[in-house]
């Protein structure tokens, strides 16, 4: 079954403590992407990767990295986390801005 | 820079009523894509529909369909007699066919009460 898979799904965590999300594809899709959505402002990208070891800023980066090591793993970093990156995050593959697969989302909160 | 309206941000109707979503884009490229995507309250996010910018036949799938009109850069969604089921965060989304993502507008809250 094609999917992307992200873990956790559920987070509380305090501010400070590194923490990382993991994305995976089983579709072999070159491009993978990061969003984060919060109330009134829809979905809006953080980072986005073409391929491996090839990856770009999306619109909020600010306080996000991310890897592309393998093809089908797009892991999102925070480093620092703050309690303004709670939020609901969405790892999304496909055939960029044509068809996007979306993950179930992970929630996270930082208290 | 591309941008995408959704006005409403909730509505409430009662089961078997029509409920139409509004979204207004803005782009300046010529191809492109147009997305709807249902957010129920579980989270996920479920693709509806996709427009290319080159197709304005409009759709009916079942009790969906959808009006897009790129004279006045408008795709709207119209619920056909309404469930409960129905219930949830609709979003539109602007995929231009040079970039590298979707732009979503704010989202649509739905509330069918039986």
């Amino acid at each position: 079954e094609a999917q992307v898979t992200q873990n956790p799904r559920y987070l509380i965590t305090v501010t400070g403590k590194k923490l990382t999300v993991t994305c995976s594809q089983n579709m072999n899709h070159e491009y993978m992407s990061w969003y984060r959505q919060d109330p009134g402002l829809g979905l809006r990208q953080i980072y986005y990767s073409m391929n491996v070891e090839v990856t770009d800023k999306g619109d909020v980066p600010e306080g996000y990295k991310v890897s592309r090591k393998e093809k089908r793993n797009f892991p999102l970093i925070l480093e620092s986390p703050s309690p303004n990156q709670t939020s609901l995050y969405f790892c999304a593959s496909g055939q960029g801005a044509y068809t996007q697969y979306f993950g179930p989302g992970t929630r996270l909160t930082v208290l | 820079a591309q941008k995408v309206t959704q006005a409403q941000t909730e509505i409430s109707v009662v089961e078997k009523e029509d409920v139409t979503l509004d979204c207004v884009y803005e782009t300046r490229d010529t191809t492109y894509y147009l997305f709807w995507y249902k957010q129920p309250p579980s989270g996920e996010l479920v693709f509806l529909i996709r427009r290319n910018s080159f197709d304005e036949q409009n759709e009916i799938s079942g009790r969906y369909s959808w009006n897009f009109q790129k004279s006045t850069s408008s795709f709207n969604f119209t619920i056909t007699a309404s469930q409960v089921v129905d219930s949830a965060v609709y979003f539109c989304a602007l995929g231009e066919a040079a970039g590298n993502k979707l732009t979503f507008g704010g989202g649509t809250r739905v509330l069918v009460k039986p």
